[in-house]
């Protein structure tokens, strides 16, 4: 049974351009949440995707935003980026239904911006 | 505003000694609560989680942490620790009142097991 995925691992980029993050969740999961690990720093939400929906919102710029498709896959898009946008990126899934509190975290994808 | 803070930003234990980690978290109702561990090159895995009911809650791995209200706190212990053990631990907060599974995270404290 494979656990949630990311792609790609590691990926360097410059200021400005534009980056996409790709996840599949676990098997029989339909929810998926995104989070930013600063180095040094304990993971921040971004943002939550169930139904092909935007489901909740942490404090991030429209510059993040995100797409799940009907399989449940999602990407996160980062537009115009900055050097603070250097970070781990880690995808987390979840079933809907009766809240168990439990994610599963896929191992991240490591942005750096130069 | 939610938060959870970890004291302790790095911990050094030897190996066989026993392990407390710190977990403090500010919010008017009790939440749920977490601790997670990450593993260099590995995704975050959850040790155990407090939802209700009794205060003292077995994880994974050996791992226990006890829930105190008067305190706010919901500190991580082990026995005895491995050198396997050594990883970076994340507690973690859910209000109660969601059902989103949004988590508010810790800034992590690093465990370095000494041989």
């Amino acid at each position: 049974d494979a656990g949630v995925t990311q792609s790609p691992t590691h990926l360097i980029k410059t200021r400005g351009q534009q980056v996409t993050l790709r996840c599949s969740p676990k098997s029989g999961h339909d929810t998926v949440s995104w989070y930013q690990q600063a180095l040094g720093q304990g993971p921040q939400f971004i943002f939550q995707y169930y139904e092909e929906e935007e489901r909740q919102r942490g404090n991030f710029p429209d510059r993040f935003s995100g797409h799940q498709f009907p399989n449940y896959s999602s990407e996160l898009n980062v537009n115009a980026l900055l050097l603070g946008d250097s970070a781990l990126y880690l995808c987390a899934s979840s079933s809907t239904g009766v809240f168990t509190g439990e994610l599963f975290f896929g191992e991240g994808s490591r942005l750096t911006v130069l | 505003a939610q938060s959870v803070t970890q004291p302790d930003i790095h911990i050094t234990v030897s190996e066989g000694a026993s392990l407390e980690l710190r977990c403090n978290y500010s919010y008017g109702a009790t939440p749920y609560l977490f601790w997670y561990v990450q593993s260099p090159g590995q995704g975050l895995q959850l040790l155990l989680k407090y939802f209700s009911g009794d205060t003292l809650v077995q994880g994974i791995k050996g791992f226990e942490a006890e829930f105190k209200r008067s305190q706010s706190s919901f500190n991580l212990r082990k026995p005895s620790v491995h050198w396997s053990d050594a990883a970076e631990y994340f507690c973690a907060v859910v209000p109660w009142s969601s059902n989103t599974g949004k988590l508010i995270f810790g800034q992590g404290t690093t465990l370095q097991v000494k041989p």
